[in-house]
């Protein structure tokens, strides 16, 4: 059972408006990632972190920014919410290589966005 | 650079049929792993297998197997006698060997009818 928790799990909120997407994991992984899911259902990898002070881009670019300031915790924030934002992002989390667990990802639940 | 494809966009059958997904890949890397996850309506992703790309044994379990072919660049999904529950959008995934990080298929929705 994966303890990796997204937060909120549903937010519809106006255009314009700052939003910050909360993941979380319990398990100490160091590597942790955000994909975002188009309503037409492919998913994308927009950031990804090796660790505590690393962020990186990934395939699909994204307006939205990252941070990683402790192992458990890997926010996304977009500054200034637009429809064209509406998705869902899901955050997943891989326990570091050679301590003993597979190498399966573990994802949240996911948040659903909606931007008005 | 890397690709899945998921040709099979919906696929809709009676219960207890079995139904075979389909799953191609590209990528220039000599290993990787490869992943099927699940997605209920509820949302989140769940992790049926992962394999990796020296590893080309078939697996079952239970209901659910796995062909996994290198020389085709294919890892195809069955499900047994399917049941109403297997109703879901299904994954696969190509994963980096360094990186972990994933490239998905399209997907593909699966009805299962009573």
């Amino acid at each position: 059972e994966a303890d990796i928790y997204q937060t909120p799990r549903y937010l519809v909120i106006g255009t314009g408006k700052k939003i910050t997407l909360e993941c979380s994991q319990t398990m100490g992984h160091d590597k942790m990632y955000w994909y975002q899911q188009d309503p037409g259902m492919e998913l994308h990898l927009i950031h990804y972190s090796y660790g505590v002070n690393s962020t990186e881009k990934g395939d699909l670019s994204s307006e939205s920014t990252v941070s990683r300031i402790r192992t458990e915790h890997f926010p996304l924030t977009l500054e200034s919410a637009r429809p064209s934002h509406t998705s869902q992002y899901l955050c997943a989390s891989i326990p570091t290589p050679g301590s003993g667990g597979n190498t399966e990802a573990f994802f949240g639940q996911g948040t659903r966005l909606t931007v008005v | 650079a890397q690709k899945v494809t998921q040709a099979q966009t919906e696929i809709s059958v009676v219960e207890k049929e079995d139904v075979t997904l389909d799953c191609v890949y590209e990528t220039r890397d000599t290993t990787y792993y490869l992943f099927w996850y699940k997605q209920p309506p509820s949302g989140e992703l769940v992790f049926l297998i992962r394999r990796n790309s020296f590893d080309e044994q078939n697996e079952i379990s239970g209901r659910y197997s796995w062909n996994f072919q290198k020389s085709t660049s294919s890892f195809n999904f069955t499900i047994t006698a399917s049941q109403v529950v297997d109703s879901a959008v299904y994954f696969c995934a190509l994963g980096d060997w360094e990186d972990q990080k994933l490239v998905f298929g399209q997907g593909t929705r699966l009805t299962i009818n009573p």
